[in-house]
């Protein structure tokens, strides 16, 4: 049974470009969520994504968006990348239903330079 | 002000020896609290998970305490290995929404 994945493990982007995450969810899961995690910091919510809506976000702005697919899948966008935007991007799925035990993927590092 | 507070932010302990982690939390209403391991450049792992009418977990030398009704837990490592460094963060969730709220972590060494 495969857990979270996420992919790229790493990425190298220039300030102002765009970048897209990708997260598949662990199997029977169909809430995901992204956070992006500063280092030495915990992880901060961008936001949540279920039955291909956005149900909740936190405090970051609209260069960040995202998507979720029929399948369960998500992406997250950041446009007009800023050097502040490097950090370790997580995904986690779990179920809207039930015990509500998020389960995370491995991450994506990006780097703005 | 941050919702979840951890203390100590970082110790560096002998491999064998014993150390407790401490999570203050203010998120209101309450689900769960759950401690999780991140290793450098991972992905949190699960430890434990508890709800408001558990008092204590274990997940093999891990044991995790919570007092709701001070809005305290502990995450005790028994007999550390060098494996258990990383950092060990505590998250509440919020009844309803199941937001999650996260600690900064806390940082543990173990050394030889």
């Amino acid at each position: 049974d495969a857990g979270v994945t996420q992919s790229p493990t790493h990425l190298i982007k220039t300030r102002g470009q765009q970048v897209t995450l990708r997260c598949s969810p662990k199997s029977g899961h169909d809430t995901v969520s992204w956070y992006q995690q500063a280092l030495g910091q915990g992880p901060q919510f961008i936001f949540q994504y279920y039955e291909e809506e956005e149900r909740q976000r936190g405090n970051f702005p609209d260069r960040f968006s995202g998507h979720q697919f029929p399948n369960y899948s998500s992406e997250l966008n950041v446009n007009a990348l800023l050097l502040g935007d490097s950090a370790l991007y997580l995904c986690a799925s779990s179920l809207v239903q039930g015990d509500y035990e998020a389960f995370f993927g491995q991450g994506t590092r990006l780097t703005v330079v | 002000k941050n919702q979840v507070e951890q203390s100590p932010q970082s110790l560096i302990i002998l491999e064998g020896k014993n150390c407790t982690l401490q999570c203050n939390y203010t998120v209101s209403p309450f689900s769960n609290l759950r401690w999780y391991k991140q290793d450098t450049g991972r992905g949190p792992v699960s430890l434990t998970i508890m709800t408001f009418s558990e008092n204590t977990k274990s997940n093999g030398r891990y044991t995790a305490t919570l007092d709701a009704d001070t809005k305290q837990s502990s995450l005790h490592i028994t007999a550390s290995q060098l494996s258990d460094s990383a950092s060990y963060i505590c998250v509440v969730s919020t009844y309803g929404n199941n937001r999650l709220a996260f600690g900064k972590g806390n940082q543990v060494v173990v050394i030889p």
